[in-house]
């Protein structure tokens, strides 16, 4: 079955502590990417990945880091989680970028105390 | 950099009725134009995407139109169903990139 895996689904941490979500995917897409949603706010993406090792960044990649050292992952990385970063997060990908369907993940909600 | 405004907010329509939602940009070189549907409590998914190069492209229900000129592009659903209520989101990629700015959603809620 064709699809997007993320884990943990949902995490409770404590400001400063590195947290790694992970994301996966089974289709060999090429481009995946992060995206964050904040009540209010809408969908914003934080960082993108056009193949293995070309990574860029989004409209909001402070506190982030990313990583695609193989295709089928794209872990998001917050090195010192901060409250701010409360948030519901979606990875997804698709075989290119636009024109092709794009899998979503089914989210992790994030919470920073 | 690129702004996305999207209007309206909220929306409420009778079913069968059309509803349109419409975005501007502000980035000229923008040349991909998706439209995303998130149902409450679920995931977003890519409903329809438009190029810079096609005026106006349909499925279905569902169409979505282009003006480059004056850089803004519509969804418009027709005969409207109780399962169209959710969230939309427009999204813009900026530049050729991969880079998407998103619109901040409308709420769609059809009344049977």
């Amino acid at each position: 079955e064709a699809q997007v895996t993320q884990n943990p689904r949902y995490l409770i941490t404590v400001t400063g502590k590195k947290l790694t979500v992970t994301c996966s995917q089974n289709m060999n897409h090429e481009y995946m990417s992060w995206y964050r949603q904040d009540p209010g706010l809408g969908l914003r993406q934080i960082y993108y990945s056009m193949n293995v090792e070309v990574t860029d960044k989004g409209d909001v990649p402070e506190g982030y880091k990313v990583s695609r050292k193989e295709k089928r992952n794209f872990p998001l990385i917050l090195e010192s989680p901060s409250p701010n970063q409360t948030s519901l997060y979606f990875c997804a990908s698709s075989l290119s970028m636009g024109g092709s369907r794009e899998y979503f993940g089914p989210g992790t909600r994030l919470t920073v105390t | 950099g690129e702004n996305v405004e999207q209007h309206p907010s909220t929306l409420s329509v009778q079913e069968g009725d059309s509803a349109v939602i419409k975005c501007t940009y502000s980035d000229s070189a923008s040349n991909y134009f998706p439209w995303y549907k998130q149902e409450l409590g679920k995931r977003p998914q890519l409903i329809i995407d438009i190029r810079s190069n096609v005026g106006e492209k349909k499925d279905q229900r569902i169409a979505v139109t282009l003006n480059k000129t004056a850089k803004h592009f519509s969804l418009h659903i027709t005969e409207t169903q109780p399962e169209d209520s959710a969230v939309y989101f427009c999204a813009v990629s900026v530049g050729s990139q991969g880079n998407l700015i998103f619109g901040k959603g409308t709420k769609l809620s059809v009344k049977p």
